[in-house]
């Protein structure tokens, strides 16, 4: 079966760094995302892998392993508009997004 | 601004009610998805439309009945629903259902209460 694991809820402290990661399994993979959901909001787009390594997008970071079935989402700098869900998602054969429970970010003082 | 607008933003209804959420996108996309959101549990897909045509229904029970008219719109008509059914329905956009990169763009969804 396909499935999407990432941990239930992580607390940070302001100015830190926090490494949320995803583990997939899927029928073939298109590529791996990753959204953060504010509570009551949309959830939004932050990165797309498609290729093993890093990407770098300001403070936020994604890195894919595809031979391992593994990403993270790196934060730094953490600020307190950081608390939110990140829900990771891979994309299989037939290009259906396949959607983990989230990760609840709470961000500290 | 998401660029995706739902209505209503909540809703309650006891289970013999019919109503029906609305998702509009300004986004000139061509696909529209329906998920069902429940706490803790993963975003679960139910319909898609690419091009105004449904390309997949997610085993969803008939007392959800989409309806796409145009690319811009979609409606989820609820009738004769469950208590667990209750839970946020989000809806997105993204430029087509085809390959790779295409990020979905979400609507902030309907919380939807079946009393």
């Amino acid at each position: 079966g396909q499935n999407i694991d990432q941990p239930t809820e992580m607390t940070a402290t302001e100015g830190a760094i926090v490494q949320i990661n995803c583990t997939y399994q899927t029928s073939g993979f298109n590529g791996l995302f990753w959204y953060q959901q504010h509570a009551g909001e949309a959830p939004t787009f932050l990165s797309y892998n498609v290729l093993d390594g890093l990407e770098e997008k300001g403070r936020f970071s994604s890195f894919l392993s595809r031979s391992k079935g593994y990403s993270y989402l790196l934060l730094k700098e953490l600020q307190m508009k950081d608390s939110a869900s990140y829900l990771c998602a891979a994309m299989d054969s037939n290009y259906q997004l396949i959607w983990g429970a989230g990760t609840k970010l709470i961000i500290k003082p | 601004e998401t660029g995706v607008t739902q209505t209503p933003r909540h809703l309650v209804m006891g289970m013999t009610n019919k109503k029906s959420l609305k998702c509009e996108q300004h986004l000139g996309h061509n696909a529209m998805y329906w998920y069902k959101q429940s706490a803790k549990k993963p975003l679960e897909l139910m319909f898609v439309y690419n091009f105004k045509e449904q390309t997949e229904n997610n085993s969803v029970p008939s007392r959800f009945s989409p309806e796409c008219p145009n690319s811009s719109h979609l409606f989820l008509h609820l009738h004769t629903l469950q208590p667990e059914d209750s839970a946020l329905y989000l809806c997105a956009s993204s430029q087509e259902v085809s390959t790779g990169y295409q990020p979905q763009h979400f609507g902030d969804g309907t919380r939807l209460s079946i009393l």
